[in-house]
């Protein structure tokens, strides 16, 4: 079946720009994250959604970050004012389900990313 | 969710056995040892997982030490598609946001 897609696949923008990145879930699944990769680091967490509320965002940096899910599936990332800090490869994750189950309905599934340059 | 320690690169020849290390000292009773990997240009992929016995699936075996304070992913014949950055990763099952927290991994490098 589908995997997680996310769109667009680059993304080059200028400093103090908005850009809208967006992650398409595997259908069905109720958890939806959100990472943010730097070159030579692991991903880190920014934003967790449990169906349409965001369960979590202690990881967004600060209020120019924004996401939603208005619907339960497909989700926005939203960056205002982007900085040059901000170039990244953006990862987008899905679940069947959140919490802290460790079954394979809480295996986290990942899209290709999105990779953020701000010029 | 506790700390994890991992060599930064590791190098294995093409259809040998790969055991890739991971300390975790800190470890708690609730946490589980999560293995992902991340191939060049994707999203990283769940590859195993365990709490206190060895694991086996068909990508991998996961085996944890007796007082649970390292653990080794195994990977049996190394190919070339297994080059590839491995996280190992511990999570709380009290964790209720199950988000995943990743150190720098282990970068392999298969040798043909």
């Amino acid at each position: 079946g589908a995997g997680v897609s996310q769109t667009p696949s680059n993304k080059v923008t200028e400093k103090g720009k908005y850009v809208e990145l967006r992650c398409d879930p595997i259908s069905g699944h109720t958890a939806l994250y959100w990472y943010r990769q730097s070159l030579g680091q692991g991903p880190e967490f920014l934003i967790y959604f449990q169906g349409t509320g965001a369960a979590d965002d202690s990881g967004l940096p600060n209020d120019r970050f924004f996401a939603v899910r208005p619907e339960g599936s497909v989700s926005t990332l939203k960056i205002q004012r982007t900085e040059r800090g901000d170039s990244a490869v953006y990862l987008c994750a899905s679940s069947l389900r959140g919490g802290g189950g460790q079954g394979p309905a809480d295996t986290q599934y990942f899209g290709p990313g999105t990779r953020l340059t701000v010029l | 969710d506790a700390k994890t320690t991992q060599p930064n690169s590791m190098e294995s020849n093409e259809e040998e056995p790969v055991h890739l290390p991971c300390n975790h000292s800190t470890i708690s009773g609730t946490d589980y040892i999560h293995w992902y990997r991340q191939l060049p240009s994707q999203g990283p992929e769940y590859v195993i997982h365990g709490l206190t016995s060895n694991v086996n699936n068909r990508m991998a075996s996961l085996a944890i030490a007796e007082d649970r304070k390292s653990s080794t992913l195994i990977l049996h014949r190394a190919t070339l598609r297994d080059a590839a950055v491995y996280y190992c990763i511990l999570r709380d099952v009290n964790n209720a946001g199950n988000m995943l927290t990743f150190g720098g991994g282990t970068r392999l490098m298969v040798k043909p």
